[in-house]
């Protein structure tokens, strides 16, 4: 069973902050995804890592994979109120046609005015 | 820009009757799937489909499931005899390389 381990779970911070959320697994992934959830939505794609030690920047966010393609990292700064939200990592362990994802539980991120 | 359609947005049914969900994927996309999340849990791989057959399913997918592409455009998945855990929302999702997702449909099985 592939795990994906978030943390942290929740996250409550004032806007202006930076913050860091982590995607940890002992698999490896030939990719791996970053979603935001609203409640009652669903999962809206935020970016795509697939080379170990990649880094994306998508304005205020950036995503990191690890070099083993094992982890994941997803930096915010200078939070806004509008980034609340449920942040999802997600991996795929490639191979033929199947491109299952094995998500994470998730990081709840409040950021307060 | 391309998007996942589901319907119904909500459903609700009572144990023991059957449901269809219905999907429609983005247009070039080749790779469909099925997942469900429990309230308050993370989201679960159902089945995944390619060349109008199933490629892989979890053992979430058992026999009361069953998947169907009837026309080029929609992806259906149906719950024959409907429990109540079987209450989630229910995400389609379509790719070439990355999974983009629908908006879900909520079951509520009574």
């Amino acid at each position: 069973t592939q795990l994906l381990e978030q943390s942290p779970q929740f996250l409550s911070i004032q806007e202006g902050e930076n913050l860091t959320v982590y995607c940890n697994s002992s698999s490896v992934f030939s990719s791996l995804q970053w979603y935001r959830q609203e409640p009652g939505e669903g999962p809206v794609l935020l970016v795509t890592v697939v080379t170990g030690g990649e880094v994306k920047k998508l304005k205020r966010l950036t995503f990191q994979f690890g070099d083993a393609r094992k982890d994941s990292s997803l930096h915010i700064t200078a939070a806004q109120p509008g980034d609340t939200g449920l942040y999802l990592c997600a991996g795929d362990m490639g191979g033929g046609s199947n491109y299952k994802l094995t998500f994470g539980k998730g990081t709840l991120l409040t950021v307060n005015p | 820009e391309p998007e996942v359609t589901q319907t119904p947005s909500h459903q609700v049914t009572q144990m023991g009757q059957e449901v269809i969900l219905r999907c429609v994927p983005i247009s070039n996309h080749l790779y469909f799937y099925w997942y469900r999340q429990i309230l308050g849990q993370k989201v679960e791989f159902l089945v995944s489909f390619y060349n109008n057959e199933i490629s892989e399913k979890s053992e979430i997918f058992d026999d009361q499931f069953s998947v169907e592409r009837p026309d080029g455009s929609n992806f259906t998945l149906k719950i024959r005899s409907t429990k109540l855990e079987d209450s989630a929302m229910y995400f389609c999702a379509s790719s070439t390389a990355t999974q983009y997702f629908g908006p879900g449909t909520r079951l509520l099985v009574l």
